[in-house]
């Protein structure tokens, strides 16, 4: 599982609070994503990392941002939630560090948030 | 833009029988094909990747450029093999870094 820890596994919360979801590793890899899983949409890239306080937005980084200060954790932000983004958000890293050819993703368990 | 595109929500097939889950990309270059295997209530985990020409629990894909299509195919189906399926690209624009995913297959064998 390439050490890859998310918590919550489940929130449940209400429409205009914020939530943090946290993504942790304990390998030191340089690349973290943060994706969210949705029936017919499949996957979608909301942010990604390359590195310590580098990160840059995917298809549907809208009311979401992210945070990374160190290696190992990679924070995922909904500042005021909605329901919209009641969704499964999964961390993935890539083992690669400076070539990423044929590195594939790592996942986590997932969190299952529901927005009310 | 990087894109995939799996035409099939849902494909059931009966146990033994032949199983193709189509995946078409749009990139212009060379991409990095993946397929990765969902399990009911477990993580997304690698399948396999066309750079590695392998096969993974007698599934095999292969890389057709002229038709832009890495198909996922397996001779005979098991009960096992039930899960959800996804194709990934990732190319060379913006260093390799993002990974494009397709909406997803749904395998279901009956047994």
């Amino acid at each position: 599982d390439a050490g890859i820890t998310q918590s919550p596994r489940h929130k449940v919360t209400e429409t205009g609070t914020p939530v943090t979801l946290r993504c942790h590793q304990t390998e030191n890899h340089r690349y973290m994503y943060w994706y969210r899983q949705d029936p017919g949409h499949g996957l979608r890239l909301i942010h990604y990392s390359y590195g310590v306080k580098d990160t840059d937005k995917g298809e549907v980084s809208d009311g979401y941002s992210v945070s990374r200060s160190k290696t190992e954790d990679f924070l995922l932000t909904l500042e005021s939630a909605t329901s919209s983004q009641t969704s499964v958000y999964f961390c993935a890293i890539s083992t690669g560090q400076n070539l990423l050819i044929n590195s594939p993703l790592h996942f986590g368990n997932g969190t299952r948030l529901t927005v009310t | 833009a990087q894109r995939v595109t799996q035409p099939e929500k849902l494909l059931s097939v009966f146990k033994g029988a032949p199983v193709e889950l189509k995946c078409n990309y749009s990139y212009s270059g060379s991409p990095e094909l993946f397929w990765y295997v969902q399990y009911s209530r477990q993580r997304l985990q690698l399948l396999l990747r066309h750079i590695s020409r392998e096969s993974i629990k007698g599934f095999t894909a292969d890389l057709n450029k002229g038709e832009t299509s890495f198909h996922l195919k397996k001779p005979f189906a098991q009960e096992e093999d039930s899960a959800m399926y996804y194709c990934a690209l990732r190319g060379p624009s913006g260093g390799y870094q993002k990974v494009t995913f397709g909406t997803g297959t749904k395998l279901q064998v009956i047994p």
